[in-house]
Order: structure tokens, then sequence, then C-alpha cells
């Protein structure tokens, strides 16, 4: 059971616009903590892909965006392209654990 | 750029003790104040934070594991460590070492990840 909250799966056709949403609580992300995104491939490590409110490192196309009000968090992608099929996953810092925690992540299927 | 690097058995048996070493290469482990961390990866798929070591010498491990688990600096050889003790069938999982900027930013850099097997 993980502290923050996914869809196990979302699924959209090339050229679509999907969003994955990340539920936590007061402890986290309503606490006022950056909620950051990852997307892992198969067989490889995550990738941050959206850092807090919407900061994107370089070489992430701006199709991916991130946004956060009270506890919960969306990350949208629009013109859904078939390299964007992948394990996404949401991650704040928790007060409560003084550490990290995780979304149960989301697989995203591009049909 | 600084890479990181695991490494360390990949079969463990139960009742023993567990054992990674993340190797930092293109900068010092001591420059910086940085979150070295553990964080590892079920079959099933979920993330679990294991804790993390600041630059300082300070730990911080999750609750659920902090009876069995330690990490450690070795700024001699640039090297971060976890043992996690007493491991049974539920500790196995893909164990990556990573790094953050301090506690509320995002986890930058990541180990490539070893798999580390619990079975007699």
């Amino acid at each position: 059971q993980s502290v923050l909250t996914q869809p196990p799966s979302v699924s959209g056709a090339p050229g679509q616009t999907v969003t994955i949403s990340c539920t936590g609580s007061i402890s986290n992300i309503g606490a006022g903590y950056d909620l950051h995104w990852y997307q892992q491939l198969p067989g490889t490590a995550p990738k941050r892909l959206i850092s807090g409110n919407n900061n994107r490192p370089s070489g992430v196309p701006d199709r991916f965006s991130g946004s956060q009000s009270g506890t919960s968090s969306s990350l949208v992608i629009t013109g859904l392209q078939a390299e964007d099929e992948a394990d996404y996953y949401c991650q704040a810092y928790d007060r409560r654990l003084s550490g990290w925690v995780f979304g149960g992540g989301t697989k995203l299927t591009v049909l | 750029q600084v890479q990181l690097q695991e490494s360390g058995p990949g079969l463990v048996k139960p009742s023993q003790t567990l054992s990674l070493t993340c190797t930092v290469s293109g900068g010092s482990i001591s420059s910086g104040g940085y979150f070295w961390s553990w964080i590892r990866q079920y079959p099933g798929k979920g993330l679990e934070w294991i804790g993390y070591i600041y630059s300082s010498g300070t730990t911080y491990y999750n609750p659920s594991l902090k009876s069995r688990v330690t990490i450690s600096l070795d700024t001699s050889e640039n090297q971060f460590s976890l043992r996690l003790n007493s491991v049974t069938a539920a500790d196995t999982a893909v164990y990556y070492c990573a790094r953050a900027g301090y506690y509320g930013s995002a986890i930058v850099l990541w180990g490539q990840g070893t798999l580390v097997t619990v079975s007699s």
C-alpha cells in the first residue's frame, strides 16, 4: 500500500492527452512539499520528469506538464507518442516519515 | 558528470545480512550538501525509500526498516553503503542508490539498480 495514490493504468491513442493523478495527504503534498514525477522505461531506473511545480529538466519535451493543488497533483501528457509508453511514479517528502514516499506507479499504454 | 554504480551479492540467504555499495564517480561524495539514498523496487514494481545519509553523516531511515538498516559513508573510497539485517524473501527487490539536493527536492541521480534475491 503506497502512501501516494495513483491509478494503476491509463491509456490513450497517439496524439491524445492523458492525465495521471497522484493523491497524498497533509503530511506530504498537503504540507506544501514539492511533488515530483518520474518516468521508468522497462529495465531501467526511474528518470526525473517533472520537479515540483512544473519544472522540466532539459531534454524533457514540453508535452509533459505537472500541476499541484491541495493534497493532489497531476501529470498531463499531450500529443501522446509511442515512446511515452512507460511506468510513471510520483514522489514527495513526508514529514511524518521524515523521508520520501512514492506512488504505486501508473502504467501508460499507447494504443 | 556524476554517476552512481551499485555493487554487491545478487543472492542472499534468509536471516543473513544484505550488503551493497554505491560507488560515486565524476565527483566527490564529500562536496556539497547532498542526500545519498537507497531505494528499492519490488518485483511487482512499487518503489520504497529505505533511507538516506546526508553529507555530514546524519542518517534518516524508513521507520518500517529502521531496526534492520544501516547506511554509511566512506569518503576515502567515495562510496556509501547499505546493510540490511535479518533478510527474508520479502526483501527481494532491485536496489537503487540515488542522490538528491535536499530532502524536498527531486531525486536527480540514480544508479542503474541491482537485483538482490533472498533465497536459500
